[in-house]
């Protein structure tokens, strides 16, 4: 079966320093990766997503950047971190051709202080 | 562009009633439709898809969502909720040409003893 893993789950970073978040997925093969941020346990903001090795669109201009190095590996990175970077991320995959949602990891709560 | 709207921010119900949240689509073609749920600090999961036949869907947890093509909507349903039910519930809607999804805004569910 499928899993998805974020690590870490939680970080506190001051302003001003580097970001790396990694999402990995497990018993698939070519999926299509997400990156969503979530303000305020409410609405959902996509980030990134991926069909390919490093085949990123980004869906919004901002501080952060996305690579996908490896088929099943999804990383999320800042070189200078904001306070209003702090949020609650999640990494989604779906499998690549079929009609289905996306499946999330449990998330990473970054705080920047 | 496809959307999902979900006009309630909160439902509150006692344990034992029927529970219904609600969510209304926009599309051009076909609806994908999907019900996720979030507990507290965690990713989202995946309860139930709406694609094609059947215009009641059954998924996890006793959820069931009606989908209503007249009215445009695609509510979920729980004839007896619980209070482990309480939670946050997000409808999706998929863009099919970049299998990107649509969130709603969320909405926060409380089931009381």
């Amino acid at each position: 079966s499928q899993t998805i893993h974020q690590w870490p789950a939680t970080l506190v970073q001051p302003v001003g320093s580097p970001l790396s978040l990694e999402c990995t997925v497990e018993g698939t093969s070519n999926p299509n990766l997400y990156w969503y941020r979530q303000a305020a346990g409410r609405g959902l903001q996509l980030l990134f997503y991926s069909i390919g090795i490093d085949q990123i669109s980004s869906e919004v201009p901002q501080n952060l950047s996305a690579s996908r190095p490896q088929d099943r590996q999804f990383i999320l990175s800042s070189k200078k971190l904001l306070l209003s970077d702090s949020g609650f991320y999640l990494c989604a995959w779906k499998e690549g051709e079929n009609f289905g949602g996306q499946f999330f990891g449990p998330g990473t709560r970054l705080t920047v202080l | 562009a496809q959307s999902v709207a979900q006009p309630e921010d909160q439902v509150n119900v006692a344990e034992g009633n029927p529970l219904t949240v609600k969510c209304t689509y926009s599309v051009s073609g076909n609806p994908y439709l999907f019900w996720y749920v979030q507990y507290p600090n965690r990713g989202l999961q995946f309860l139930l898809k709406y694609i094609t036949g059947d215009n009641l869907v059954k998924g996890s947890y006793g959820f069931e969502a009606e989908f209503n093509k007249s009215q445009t909507s695609f509510h979920l349903k729980k004839p007896s909720a619980l209070v482990s039910d309480s939670a946050l519930y997000f409808c999706a809607v998929r863009d099919i040409p970049s299998y990107k999804l649509s969130f709603g805004a969320g909405t926060t569910v409380t089931v009381r003893a």
